[in-house]
């Protein structure tokens, strides 16, 4: 099942602040952000491990609530670059291993100068 | 290093018809994935395999099948083209690190349609 992400859109000037979240209806063992530009493949951001372990970008965080099975990307002080689409993409707990990678519809996030 | 290529990049296809594309992986990756990515609905999974041999059915296997009779590729199969199944093909693969984290590194995609 798909996880639900919100904002569908949303446009920023240079150097706002940005939330977008993500949430599942199932447990899950970790919670992966990628970008999208138009025309590209998807590129890793960061990923949030249960349990605490992140791995990501330098100047963008995420969090990870494992009870509420939600997460949230804080993207501070934007820049032009940072327009895409972001996509978050849950893996769940699985007795016999977690290799699935399912991922929500997206948010199109778009800077202006 | 090349990463994840996928071939071909462009294809138009009458109803009926067959294809198959291929993923292939420099990075002795041990999972690799094929995702159909549409307007509005995001990246669904259609097929996975973690390891040669292996593969296993994601969210929308109807009308593909695949084959990973090599560790570095992986093929996805069109028997009997739809226009359903016009979209843009991504293909996947990873390694699950010490920590438990599995991240994908995504080949450049592929444009189909069908006519």
């Amino acid at each position: 099942q798909q996880p639900v992400q919100s904002p569908q859109a949303v446009i920023l000037r240079e150097g706002e602040d940005a939330v977008i979240n993500c949430s599942s209806s199932k447990a899950l063992y970790s919670v992966h952000w990628y970008r999208q530009k138009h025309g590209e493949a998807p590129v890793f951001l960061m990923i949030l491990l249960k349990g605490g372990e992140q791995k990501g970008h330098e100047k963008i965080s995420a969090s990870f609530n494992e009870k509420k099975q939600q997460s949230s990307l804080y993207l501070t002080a934007s820049q032009l670059s940072y327009s895409g689409t972001y996509f978050c993409g849950t893996e769940q707990i699985s007795g016999a291993g977690s290799y699935q990678l399912t991922f929500g519809k997206g948010t199109k996030l778009s800077v202006i100068p | 290093n090349a990463g994840v290529t996928q071939t071909p990049k462009f294809r138009v296809l009458k109803t009926g018809q067959s294809m198959t594309l291929l993923c292939a992986q420099d990075m002795n990756h041990e999972y690799m994935y094929w995702y159909r990515q549409d307007p509005g609905m995001g990246l669904r999974l259609i097929h996975y395999s973690v390891g040669e041999g292996t593969t296993a059915k994601g969210e929308v296997p109807d009308g593909y099948n695949v084959s990973r009779l090599k560790k570095q590729n992986f093929l996805l199969g069109l028997e009997s083209a739809a226009p359903s199944q016009t979209s843009v093909y991504f293909c996947a693969s990873s390694y699950i690190e010490v920590t438990g984290a599995n991240v994908l590194t995504f080949g450049a995609g592929s444009r189909l349609t069908v006519l």
